[in-house]
């Protein structure tokens, strides 16, 4: 069985800091991937970034970086210079490679103050 | 621009009515899921195709919920009879595999409110 852990429920920053979302795992497979998604009020679920785990460089996308521990089964994500457009639930998730379903995260609500 | 489509985006009804949330996957995609999503219970994963073929279903109350991909454009979920537990927004999501890049892409969802 594969499990994902958020252990933030909510969070806060100041618009143009930077924000650190927290998220650790369990597989006991070697390949997979994991992911970020967002969902902001309007409920759509948006890929912010994907991890493949044989890669031992970190992912990143404009603003958005991760800092991936394999060994720790850490994956957090970073958010730079946080705009009002970045508040929504993030997700963590995991996939493995033979297995096909998505596991996700309880998520973690993040408010940009303006 | 490819994207998987829901319907319906809202729905109301009463308790012991038939439900049925319909989903257009990406063309080309070859794995459907469908997962609900609720405060409580974050998402769940209720049930996925592979090339229209149902893989697994045990996170779908077997008794009321059922769902179906009468083809490759389209894939159903039905509620009979809904109860008020069943409230929630359901997700339909498509996508090429774990074996290519993993990633889902997901419809708006369906928000289900059984009275």
């Amino acid at each position: 069985a594969q499990t994902v852990t958020q252990s933030q429920p909510e969070m806060s920053v100041q618009e143009a800091e930077t924000v650190t979302l927290s998220c650790t795992y369990d597989t006991s497979e070697n390949n997979y991937y994991l992911f970020w998604y967002k969902q902001p009020p309007s409920r759509q679920m948006i890929l912010v970034i994907r991890q493949e785990a044989y890669k031992q460089q970190n992912a990143t996308e404009n603003r958005f970086s991760v800092n991936f521990q394999k060994a720790a089964k850490s994956f957090s994500l970073k958010i730079s210079d946080s705009q009002l457009g970045d508040t929504a639930m993030y997700f963590c998730a995991l996939i493995n490679f033979g297995n096909e379903k998505l596991t996700f995260g309880t998520g973690t609500r993040l408010t940009i103050i303006p | 621009d490819a994207r998987v489509t829901q319907t319906p985006r809202d729905k109301v009804t009463e308790m012991g009515q038939e439900v049925t949330m319909r989903c257009q996957p990406i063309l080309g995609h070859n794995t459907v899921f469908w997962y609900r999503q609720t405060m409580m219970q974050g998402l769940e994963l209720l049930a996925y195709f592979r090339n229209r073929a149902p893989l697994d279903d045990s996170g779908m109350p077997k008794d009321r919920f059922s769902a179906e991909m009468p083809d490759a454009t389209l894939a159903t979920l039905k509620i009979q009879p809904s109860e008020p537990r069943d409230s929630a927004v359901y997700f339909c999501a498509s996508g090429l595999g774990a074996g290519a890049t993993g990633e889902l892409f997901f419809g708006e969802g369906s928000r289900l409110t059984v009275l």
